[in-house]
């Protein structure tokens, strides 16, 4: 049972175009809402992450925002950049119970020049 | 602070053969994770230790996959007999009760 939806399964934006990934899940009980870049031979690096007690959270170009009563949160890529090319994975865990991690199917992203 | 360490980077194998996969994580982290990663997809948790104690390992193929955590610092993981769906990367992770880091991955093709 996939417990975490991820769409679109690509994209392509063009160079300073917003990046938007969106990601829905059925576990009420996930409290810990990451997002990962990841670059071909290379594992998945921490992008930025959320919580569900804030609706936002904003690092630099890379803005989260999330909908606790939707279940849903997206990640959103501003100024995108031809280097933001990767696959993107959304994931979400149980963290206080120290639970793994259940990812997504991923978004790769193509930003052209 | 040095990162999260596996080896080999890639192995290639011939199904019904063994291999067996080495992590060493980010030190003073006491939760390591080990993740299937199939070509196309997310990763897959495939077994999870706090220390040296296995957590969730619901998902680990018992009947062909190993792992141990002996001392609570560096893991290995086990594949025998491999078979040509075993063909992923195997990602080993590593936190210390928050965010999750990855490895470089260990790039295994079954033929």
């Amino acid at each position: 049972q996939q417990q975490v939806k991820q769409s679109p399964q690509s994209l392509i934006v063009q160079k300073g175009g917003i990046s938007i990934i969106n990601c829905a899940y059925e576990n009420t009980a996930f409290d810990y809402f990451p997002w990962y870049q990841q670059f071909p031979g290379k594992g998945p690096a921490l992008l930025i992450a959320i919580r569900p007690d804030v609706s936002e959270k904003k690092e630099g170009r890379f803005t989260i925002s999330f909908n606790k009563s939707a279940k849903q949160f997206s990640l959103h890529i501003m100024d995108s950049q031809p280097g933001d090319s990767a696959t993107y994975f959304c994931a979400a865990s149980k963290n206080q119970a120290g639970t793994a991690l259940i990812f997504g199917k991923g978004t790769t992203l193509s930003v052209s020049s | 602070e040095a990162g999260v360490a596996q080896s080999p980077r890639y192995k290639i194998i011939e199904k019904r053969q063994s291999v067996a996969f080495w992590c060493n994580p980010i030190s003073g982290h006491a939760t390591l994770y080990w993740y299937q990663q199939i070509l196309g997809q997310g990763p897959k948790l495939l077994i999870q230790f706090q220390n040296n104690g296995v957590v969730d390992d619901s998902q680990l193929p018992k009947d062909r996959f190993s792992a141990e955590r002996l001392k609570g610092v560096d893991s290995t993981l086990k594949i025998q007999p491999a078979k040509l769906e075993d063909s992923a990367v195997y990602l080993c992770a590593s936190s210390r009760g928050g965010a999750q880091y990855f490895g470089p991955g260990t790039r295994l093709l079954v033929l």
